[in-house]
């Protein structure tokens, strides 16, 4: 019921392309979906949310698409540089999780020059 | 805004000795800590729920005495590891919530301690 699955593992994208990180949830009383960018050795730093009453949100090269009715969000990153290789986490909160996130498994993305 | 510091970034410490990690916010006040344990390419695994001037809440299957938590202020959580053993070598890194009127799920991220037991 807590659980959070993303999707894929591993991603490899070419500079200038899309990367595209899927997550699906199974709780419908969450209501709070961030995904986060961690670099190897650092904390995760948060890089968009979204909340349920909108089913996207842009901001910059990053957008969260929403669908509530499939229980799927996901993360669409635009013209992928290499500075953009870090592992994407999603998250989601809600409910009775009294502010606890649970995150899915992690996508090691990595933009090749 | 928002930043989360740890202290210190590193670690390294001898089997049966105890180690204590600060987690702070430096530019708001935390009602709510949280602290994670993460494993090399692995996910982020909450450990416990700090919240200012009250016992912590473990995760099921974190035991209490060894990872001791004290949320001291709005500001600063402690997580002290005791008599560390290497199987406690991993990356610890804790989390804030902005203390605001309403609930609020966002969370802010510290850089993260690597415990090293030798």
């Amino acid at each position: 019921q807590q659980q959070v699955k993303q999707s894929p593992q591993s991603l490899i994208v070419q500079k200038g392309g899309i990367s595209i990180i899927n997550c699906a949830y199974e709780n419908t009383a969450f209501d709070y979906f961030p995904w986060y960018q961690q670099f190897p050795g650092k904390g995760p730093a948060l890089l968009i949310a979204i909340r349920p009453d909108v089913s996207e949100k842009k901001e910059g090269r990053f957008t969260i698409s929403f669908n509530k009715s499939a229980k799927q969000f996901s993360l669409h990153i635009m013209d992928s540089q290499p500075g953009d290789s870090a592992t994407y986490f999603c998250a989601a909160a809600g409910g009775s999780s009294y502010g606890k996130l649970t995150f899915g498994q992690g996508t090691i993305l990595t933009v090749h020059p | 805004g928002a930043v989360v510091s740890q202290h210190p970034s590193r670690v390294i410490c001898k089997s049966g000795t105890s180690v204590k990690i600060e987690c702070r916010s430096l530019d708001f006040q935390a009602t709510t800590m949280f602290w994670y344990r993460q494993f090399p390419k692995k996910s982020l695994m909450l450990m416990a729920t700090s919240n200012e001037g009250s016992k912590a809440t473990y995760e099921q299957g974190v035991e209490k005495d060894k990872f001791l938590i004290n949320h001291a202020s709005l500001t600063l959580s402690t997580l002290t590891v005791t008599s560390a053993h290497p199987e406690d070598s991993s990356f610890y890194i804790c989390s804030a919530a902005p203390r605001s009127g309403g609930a609020t799920d966002t969370q802010y991220f510290g850089p993260g301690t690597r415990l090293t037991v030798l």
